[in-house]
């Protein structure tokens, strides 16, 4: 049973360019999350997303957007690059419905921008 | 701002020494608690996650703790091994914003032989 797998490992971009990044969720699970962990910090809440929509987001500017697609995969689009996006950025899958909210990680994508 | 603090920040043990570290977290609208360990190079691990006040949680020689109305939870380690050096994060569930979590930084654990 595949875990929760993230595209790509590393990126390096340039400010103000576009970066798009890819999640596929555990096996059987409907619902992504994708938090932003920089330097010295502890994982922060970008967004989530059930049936396709944005259903919840956290204190990030429009810049940060998200997809996911029927298949329950997601992707997070970053425009306009700045220095302080500089982050691992960590996908999370889950069950909407879930009683207790477990949360189950991928390994994260490490993003640079010079 | 909802603060979920950690500590120690990091602890280095010899092998065999039991440890124990500390998340607080606010005491009111509690849903869960959940704790991750996580290894360099790959995915944050859920340890355990607990709901009720005195919830008790055991896995192995590692076992965690909850007080929801003082709003923290201990994690223990008994008889650290090398292989239990990691980053361990807690992360709190409120009851208004149930799908989020808002994780502490982490306190690295480093075991030497």
């Amino acid at each position: 049973d595949a875990g929760v797998t993230q595209s790509p490992t590393h990126l390096i971009k340039t400010r103000g360019q576009q970066v798009t990044l890819r999640c596929s969720p555990k096996s059987g699970h409907d619902t992504v999350s994708w938090y932003q962990q920089a330097l010295g910090q502890g994982p922060q809440f970008i967004f989530q997303y059930y049936e396709e929509e944005e259903r919840q987001r956290g204190n990030f500017p429009d810049r940060f957007s998200g997809h996911q697609f029927p298949n329950y995969s997601s992707e997070l689009n970053v425009n306009a690059l700045l220095l302080g996006d500089s982050a691992l950025y960590l996908c999370a899958s889950s069950l909407y419905r879930a009683e207790l909210y477990e949360q189950y990680f991928g390994p994260g994508t490490r993003l640079t921008v010079t | 701002i909802l603060n979920v603090e950690q500590s120690p920040q990091s602890l280095h043990v010899q092998e065999g020494d039991s440890t124990n570290f500390t998340c607080s977290f606010p005491s009111s609208n509690f849903y869960a608690l959940h704790w991750y360990r996580w290894e360099t190079a790959k995915s944050p691990e859920a340890l355990f996650v607990m709901t009720l006040n005195g919830d008790e949680k055991k896995k192995g020689r590692i076992s965690a703790t909850l007080n929801t109305k003082e709003g923290y939870s201990y994690l223990y380690i008994k008889g650290s091994q090398p292989e239990d050096s990691a980053t361990y994060l807690c992360a709190f569930n409120r009851g208004s914003t149930l799908g989020r979590l808002y994780f502490g930084r982490g306190t690295q654990l480093t075991v030497w032989p």
